[in-house]
């Protein structure tokens, strides 16, 4: 079945910093989407992704879909103590209704 | 407002008590899920339905029962609840089938001792 890998699973960063979550699949999806959990709460979605090569940006955060589209990832630039939570990516296989899971990176912010 | 609910937030319960957690959406949503969640494993589907009496297994669906008898509500059964189904529950609904973005309920935070 289809697989959905996030890397790197914790990223500690310094306020101010950018940093990147990759997420990458073991088949081809239809759509990727990306979800924020802030601590004690409930994923919240971010964006969609579906075209081959897609780039869409929200304020401070970047999201890119592959070429392929197995991989997918975000960029946050200039990091806020905001911006603390844990992203998670989810893809859609091409052939099915289900969303795939990553196990999503936990993102802390040094003051 | 638009949202996903879920019932209770908190529970802890003894093995084999059964026990069910409610969801309800007021979206008018074809699409619910419920998901657990554990440290190190992300959101894993438990079951899926696509429409009123249509539910199918995700991928931990062992230990765990669906209804969709009405198209706001699905519920989740645990008929005899063991320790390793202590987790945090999310259920979540969207609109069609077709990759459109899940909204979330609060989670139900379930300890099985």
């Amino acid at each position: 079945g289809q697989q959905v890998m996030q890397i790197p699973q914790y990223q500690h960063v310094q306020e101010g910093e950018d940093f990147t979550t990759y997420c990458n699949s073991s088949t081809t999806l239809s759509n990727i989407q990306w979800y924020k959990q802030r601590p004690g709460g409930h994923p919240v979605f971010l964006i969609q992704l579906v075209k081959s090569g897609e780039v869409k940006k929200q304020k401070r955060l970047t999201f890119q879909f592959g070429e392929a589209k197995k991989n997918s990832s975000l960029h946050i630039t200039a990091t806020q103590t905001t911006d603390v939570g844990t992203y998670f990516c989810a893809g859609k296989n091409t052939n099915d209704y289900k969303l795939s899971f990553g196990a999503g990176t936990t993102v802390t912010v040094r003051a | 407002e638009a949202q996903v609910t879920q019932n209770p937030r908190y529970l802890i319960t003894v093995t084999g008590k059964k026990l069910t957690v409610t969801c309800s959406q007021n979206m008018n949503h074809e699409y619910m899920s419920w998901y657990r969640q554990d440290p190190g494993l992300g959101l894993r589907q438990i079951y899926y339905s696509m429409n009123v009496e249509v539910t199918d297994k995700g991928d931990v669906p062992e230990g765990y029962k669906v209804s969709r008898k009405e198209k706001r509500n699905f519920p989740l059964i645990l008929e005899s609840p063991s320790p390793n189904q202590t987790s945090l529950y999310f259920c979540a609904s969207r609109t069609g089938t077709h990759g459109y973005e899940q909204y979330f309920g609060p989670g139900t935070r379930l300890t099985v001792t």
